[in-house]
């Protein structure tokens, strides 16, 4: 069965500190990983990783992939209040034209200022 | 940008009335999916189409089925509501064989069944 698990389910720490985020993930024909913010609306796309051990930066966040052990991190520095959110993370997988999204349950991120 | 937009954000329906929720996206974009979400459950893909008049049962379909007689459009349709099918339903879309490419969700649309 194709699974996303995420861990912690939920996380509080106080504004400036470094938060580590955990995706794990079992699926066929993996494609890629995806990680998306989700306030109280849609979710927002943050990064697709498709190669091992490369970071990919967006300001304050970064993700990195590790296809050999199936996992991947997603790291917020000198957090804020504004990145209290859930976030999901998505296994992407399946044959070329009927690719398909598994995710996990999400971490709700909680910033106290 | 990419615009997904849903036909409601909030509706209130009753045991056993047929609902449909439509879907449109403005980007040309092949692939389009409904997905509902859960508290502790995540989001659960219920039905995929890769094209016009093809769709693909996702990991929830039962109870549920979809229409894309557009490319813009699909539409999920809960053929006789049940107060199980209470949740937030997420429509989303991006390219075909998208390895490299998002999805692009809409706003959301959070159903009561009462």
């Amino acid at each position: 069965e194709d699974k996303v698990v995420q861990s912690p389910l939920s996380l509080v720490v106080h504004e400036g500190d470094t938060v580590t985020l955990n995706c794990s993930y079992e699926v066929t024909n993996f494609r890629s990983l995806l990680w998306y913010k989700q306030e109280k609306k849609a979710p927002t796309f943050l990064f697709m990783l498709t190669s091992s051990g490369i970071e990919k930066k967006s300001g304050r966040l970064s993700s990195i992939l590790d296809k050999k052990e199936l996992f991947s991190i997603l790291n917020i520095t000198a957090t804020q209040t504004g990145d209290s959110a859930v976030y999901l993370c998505a296994a992407k997988f399946g044959r070329f034209g009927n690719e398909k999204l598994t995710f996990g349950t999400g971490t709700r991120l909680t910033i106290i200022p | 940008d990419v615009k997904v937009t849903q036909s409601s954000r909030y509706l209130v329906k009753r045991t056993g009335e047929k609902v449909f929720l439509e879907c449109v996206q403005d980007m040309d974009h092949e692939n389009m999916f409904w997905y509902r979400q859960d508290p502790g459950l995540g989001l659960r893909l219920i039905y995929f189409s890769y094209d016009v008049k093809m769709k693909e049962k996702g990991d929830i379909p039962e109870g549920y089925s979809v229409s894309r007689e557009k490319k813009e459009r699909f539409s999920l349709i809960l053929e006789s509501a049940s107060t199980n099918q209470t949740s937030m339903y997420l429509c989303a879309s991006s390219l075909l064989g998208a390895t490299y490419n998002e999805q692009f969700f809409g706003p959301g649309t959070r159903l009561t069944v009462l």
